[in-house]
């Protein structure tokens, strides 16, 4: 059974850092490209980022290029977002989800940027 | 970047009767995607590549379309079925781009 389980959220003031990771179990994890995705509060779905297999490919919504950074390790199956720079637009539940086809999703970490 | 056009953006259906949520995208797409979020819960994948079926996904949801019209159908809806349905493409990207949404509930 696939699992996905993310962690790492928080309630950060504006400006600040994180790390999300996202935990994976249940199927080859180094077959697959990897993907985040958020959902502000009340709001739809936005694709965030997507990392390909050997993490040598990385790709990035341009509301956040610049202050995120995607990576993996495919030695712990656990990949990753960097966040720098938050704003308080950035504040959503991240969802981490296998493939480029998302065909499988975690349960969601919240990041809140408050002051 | 392609824009993802869902309609309609609410959806009341009474239980047992069919329901079907159209997405018109802005370039002709080969790889598109269904979810469902319900209420709480994180998205799942309905359907890929327009008209496949993910595994446990019940034989009343079906997709359909090419080029730029999409449709998603339910053919009895269940009380189960209440949520949020998102179409994805993932032909022309980055960036991956989702339609808004459509809420379905029963009336």
């Amino acid at each position: 059974e696939v699992q996905l389980l993310e962690s790492g959220g928080d309630l950060v003031q504006p400006g600040g850092s994180l790390r999300l990771s996202c935990a994976a179990s249940g199927f080859n994890f180094n077959a697959y490209d990897m993907t985040w995705v958020r959902q502000a509060p009340g709001k739809g779905l936005e694709w965030v980022s997507t990392i390909n297999t050997s993490g040598g490919g990385t790709y990035y919504a341009d509301s956040v290029k610049g202050r995120f950074t995607i990576s993996r390790d495919n030695s712990k199956n656990t990949f990753f977002l960097h966040i720098n720079s938050l704003r308080a637009e950035d504040t959503a539940i991240y969802y981490c989800a296998k493939g480029g086809w998302a065909d499988s999703w975690g349960q969601g970490t919240l990041v809140t940027v408050s002051s | 970047d392609v824009v993802m056009t869902q309609s309609p953006l609410s959806l009341p259906v009474t239980l047992g009767q069919p329901a079907s949520i159209s997405c018109r995208s802005s370039q002709s797409l080969v790889y598109l995607n269904w979810f469902q979020q319900r209420p709480g819960q994180s998205p799942r994948r309905l359907i890929y590549e327009v008209s496949n079926r993910d595994s446990g996904v019940p034989d009343r949801f079906s997709g359909s379309g090419s080029g730029t019209e999409f449709t998603l159908k339910i053919s009895r809806v269940e009380a189960e079925d209440v949520g949020v349905y998102y179409c994805m493409q993932v032909t022309h990207w980055p960036p991956i781009t989702f339609g808004q949404g459509t809420r379905l509930e029963i009336k």
